[in-house]
């Protein structure tokens, strides 16, 4: 049972233009959601983070939304850079602090020069 | 430099040799976690600990046994390992009080069972 899900395995786009990574997951008990960026040949790095009681965050040229009706967040990625093409992993933290963190499959970003 | 350091980064083995794959953390994080990455399924928790003697079953925990004697180390052992434990593991660490900031993790450690 896959709580947590990126139905995109990859994404392509042009250097400068807006990249939309996508997620959805089907417990309401998480109250954090956090996205990480990965590439080969090393450990998944921390992007940016939102809790269930917002619907955007912001940290530079990334923001993430979060759609709880929908049960649905993504990460917006303006402008896109060629350095930013890795796996981009979505994770959600059960609420309780238990250190349980579930991540998504994973989409692979390609950003062309 | 604040770190998770996880060793051995490769490692071939034979099917039923005992192992253990070392993971250390300098940053006084209370929290720690062991994952593997398999093709098409992600990250997967195998297990992960709240503090010292405290662990808990992540979603794959079949195979696989843990300890936090030590609040900066955290080995992920495998007793009688079969082909289907073949993954990408990561050891990861966080503060206790900080889950929007969530794991940082390890370079990784490339297992093969033959």
């Amino acid at each position: 049972d896959q709580q947590v899900k990126q139905n995109s395995p990859s994404l392509s786009v042009q250097e400068g233009r807006i990249s939309i990574l996508n997620c959805d997951y089907t417990n309401s008990m998480f109250d954090y959601f956090l996205w990480y960026k990965k590439y080969p040949a090393e450990g998944p790095t921390f992007l940016i983070s939102i809790s269930s009681i917002k619907d955007k965050n912001e940290d530079g040229r990334f923001t993430v939304f979060l759609n709880k009706s929908a049960k649905h967040l993504s990460l917006h990625i303006v402008p896109s850079q060629p350095g930013d093409s890795a796996v981009y992993f979505c994770a959600a933290s059960l609420s309780g602090n238990t250190g349980k963190l579930i991540f998504g499959q994973g989409t692979t970003l390609q950003v062309k020069p | 430099e604040a770190q998770v350091t996880q060793n051995p980064r490769y490692l071939i083995t034979v099917t039923g040799k005992k192992l253990t794959v070392t993971c250390s953390q300098n940053m006084n994080h209370e929290y720690m976690s062991w994952y593997r990455q398999d093709p098409g399924l992600g990250l997967r928790q195998i297990y992960y600990s709240m503090n010292v003697e405290v662990t808990d079953k992540g979603d794959v925990p079949e195979g696989y046994k843990v300890s936090r004697k030590e609040k900066r180390n955290f080995p992920l052992i495998l007793e009688s390992p079969s082909p289907n434990q073949t993954s990408l593991y990561f050891c990861a660490s966080r503060l206790r009080d900080r889950v929007d900031y969530g794991y940082t993790f390890g370079s990784g450690t490339r297992l093969t069972v033959v």
